[in-house]
């Protein structure tokens, strides 16, 4: 079945620093990734919809600059936290839209700012 | 807008007993609908989807859920629960040709010895 591999599971970084979230979809072509943020105990909220080749759509709320989203190619998609603060310090999940109500969830990111 | 309510937020079940999680959508247009579960610190493996056709969808390990249009629910139900069913569920819907999925708040599902 389709797989995507979400890279590293886990990161602890410094404050101030930036981490790159990597997620590759291994045997079908994505062309849309959806990137969200889970807060401990609770649901999963849509950060951004990245489609390939043109700008992430940000959902009300998520700093774009911040957050920094690339889909260039039709199987790799990154999400860079810049300038991570203790706040930013979640789990994120990222998720490749197949169409027809397919999704495959990569396996999670673990980030720890200190 | 679409929105998905999980009414319970812990469900502690005997084992062997059976069990159900409450889901509930909110959606002005048609809608697909679909449980997930999540396992400690690991990302969301899809358990079980309703697209169209019969309203009452299963999965490989023994859950299912129906679809009830009226009532706008989509339940997860199992007969008899494992130890190895203990986790989060979430029940998420997206509205037809909008692939964008919207998750209710889960619900811990423990299963007691």
């Amino acid at each position: 079945g389709a797989v995507v591999s979400q890279h590293p599971s886990r990161v602890i970084c410094k404050s101030g620093t930036s981490v790159k979230i990597e997620c590759r979809s291994l045997d079908f072509q994505a062309t849309t990734m959806f990137w969200y943020r889970q807060f401990p105990k609770k649901s999963l909220m849509l950060m951004a919809t990245s489609n390939e080749g043109s700008k992430a759509t940000y959902e009300q709320g998520v700093e774009k600059d911040k957050f920094l989203i690339n889909h260039a190619s039709l199987t790799l998609s990154t999400l860079t936290v810049t300038s991570a603060h203790p706040e930013d310090s979640s789990f994120y999940i990222c998720s490749a839209g197949q169409g027809s109500g397919g999704y495959t969830f990569g396996s999670g990111t673990r980030l720890t700012v200190v | 807008a679409q929105s998905v309510t999980q009414l319970d937020s812990q469900v502690p079940v005997f084992e062997e007993a059976p069990v159900e999680l409450r889901c509930n959508y909110s959606s002005s247009v048609s809608v697909y609908l679909f449980w997930y579960v999540q396992y400690p610190n690991q990302g969301l493996q899809l358990l079980l989807k309703y697209l169209s056709g019969s309203t009452l969808v299963e999965s490989i390990n023994g859950f299912e859920a129906e679809f009830n249009k009226s009532q706008t629910s989509f339940h997860l139900r199992k007969p008899s629960v494992h130890i190895s069913d203990t986790a989060e569920y979430f029940c998420a819907v997206s509205e037809g040709g909008n692939e964008k999925l919207t998750f209710g708040t889960g619900t811990r599902l423990t299963i007691i010895p």
